[in-house]
């Protein structure tokens, strides 16, 4: 089945600098890439995603790219303020519109 | 955006009790639902789909007669664990994509989850 790895497990970042997080998945099939923000407690919230048929996208400090010959997506944030400071989740759907989750990441922005 | 919601949040129940939580989509309808399952400071599981109309389709390892899904609606699906035991205590997490009879959008929205401690 459907495998999702992804890292790092945690980050830790200067408030201004950048934030990289990568996944990489096992089904060729998947085509819809999802990243979500999890604060402490709460839901899952959708920060951005990506479809098979793009390679990049961006959303003012977040971007996501995908490599789909290699398998692996990456969410990349810039200017990080501490209120970024959550849990990660990378995602990719398998049939039926399933989600798999990555590992998550947890990711720490320094004032 | 697209609201699901999710009740009760928070729930302590003694050993050997059912307990029921409810998943709805408040602003669109959902032909399918999903499950999660998390673990403190760990990823969701997807325990299972909710599937309006028909019977749902459990993930490896979770037993059905256990975690017991009914999609009464198209915007309601409610999950009940029979006979809870304290390792059945988690979070638990419904998604649904917004689609109803005519599609299935692939972007999920999330309830607030369900905390619910088994003593």
């Amino acid at each position: 089945g459907e495998n999702v790895e992804q890292h790092p497990s945690t980050l830790s970042v200067q408030e201004g600098d950048s934030a990289v997080i990568k996944c990489t998945y096992s089904d060729s099939a998947s085509n819809y890439f999802p990243w979500y923000k999890q604060e402490l407690g709460k839901r899952p919230q959708l920060i951005i995603d990506i479809r098979s048929n793009v390679g990049e996208k961006k959303d003012q400090r977040i971007a996501v790219t995908l490599n789909k010959t290699a398998k692996h997506f990456s969410l990349h944030i810039t200017e990080t303020q501490p209120e970024d400071s959550a849990v990660y989740f990378c995602a990719a759907t398998i049939s039926s519109y399933k989600l798999i989750f990555g590992s998550g990441t947890r990711l720490l922005v320094r004032p | 955006g697209a609201v699901v919601s999710q009740h009760p949040s928070r729930v302590i129940c003694k050993s050997g009790t059912s307990v029921k939580i409810e998943c709805r989509s408040l602003d669109f309808q959902a032909t399918t639902m999903f499950w999660y399952r998390q673990f403190p400071k760990k990823s969701l599981m997807l325990m299972a789909t909710s599937n309006e109309g028909s019977k749902a389709t459990y993930e490896q390892g979770v037993e059905k007669d256990k975690f017991l899904i009914n999609h009464a609606s198209l915007t309601l699906s409610t999950l009940t664990v029979t006979s809870a035991h304290p390792e059945d205590s988690s979070f638990y997490i419904c998604s649904a994509p917004p689609g109803g009879r005519a599609g299935v959008t692939d972007t999920q929205y999330f309830g607030p989850g369900t905390r619910l401690t088994v003593l």
